[in-house]
């Protein structure tokens, strides 16, 4: 079956200490996307990559890095710097990117989702 | 600057009921794509519709059914004879394009159908 998956659900950190938060897709998507959800509000941009070895900052990217070493694989890595990390994470992924003011954009199809909890 | 504003924060209803999730975007673009996207309490993100900006039809699936009206910027949501299963979480979200096909979300609404 495609999809995104993301591991693990559930994640418990201790304050200082750096996490890694997974997200792979099997459906020969170009782009991935990481985005952080606070209760009661909407999601927020923290990084997005269009292309493999290639990423950019999103809206919160600040205490947070990623990598894209693999087009099917983008982890997230919430650092100590990041000063309120407990949030639920969602990774997404989408078939086109954009290189322009003439191009389209195609739909983000997002992964279960990690919830993190810093102790 | 885009912005997305849903400014129903919750809404009840009793199934069976139809019920109409409102959503206004700012945009300075005139090439821009509006998403509807359901949570329910699992937490995934399931996507329900897509609309370019040159496309103003409504659009009805099932129950579901889109007023898109550039005049009012509104993509409006309505479920028609609502159901228990509809509870969740419904974003709305906008895309510009050329912004590097990064959505920005409302705040969301939260609809609870009692039964």
């Amino acid at each position: 079956d495609g999809g995104i998956t993301q591991s693990p659900k559930y994640l418990f950190r201790k304050e200082g200490q750096n996490v890694t938060l997974s997200c792979e897709q099997n459906l020969n998507h170009d782009a991935m996307y990481w985005y952080r959800q606070d209760p009661g509000q909407g999601l927020r941009l923290i990084y997005y990559s269009q292309i493999v070895n290639d990423f950019q900052k999103g809206d919160i990217a600040e205490g947070y890095s990623v990598s894209r070493e693999k087009k099917e694989s983008f982890p997230l890595t919430v650092t100590s710097a990041q000063k309120n990390p407990t949030a639920f994470y969602l990774c997404a992924s989408s078939t086109r990117t954009s290189g322009g003011i003439s191009s389209s954009t195609d739909t983000q199809y997002f992964g279960p989702g990690t919830r993190l909890t810093v102790l | 600057a885009q912005k997305v504003t849903q400014a129903q924060t919750e809404i009840s209803v009793v199934e069976k009921e139809d019920v109409t999730l409102d959503c206004v975007y700012e945009t300075r673009d005139t090439t821009y794509y509006l998403f509807w996207y359901k949570q329910p309490p699992s937490g995934e993100l399931v996507f329900l519709i897509r609309r370019n900006s040159f496309d103003e039809q409504n659009e009805i699936s099932g129950r579901y059914s889109w007023n898109f009206q550039k005049s009012t910027s509104s993509f409006n949501f309505t479920i028609t004879a609502s159901q228990v299963v509809d509870s969740a979480v419904y974003f709305c979200a906008l895309s510009e394009a050329g912004y590097g096909n990064k959505l920005v979300f409302g705040a969301g609404t939260i609809l609870r159908v009692k039964s």
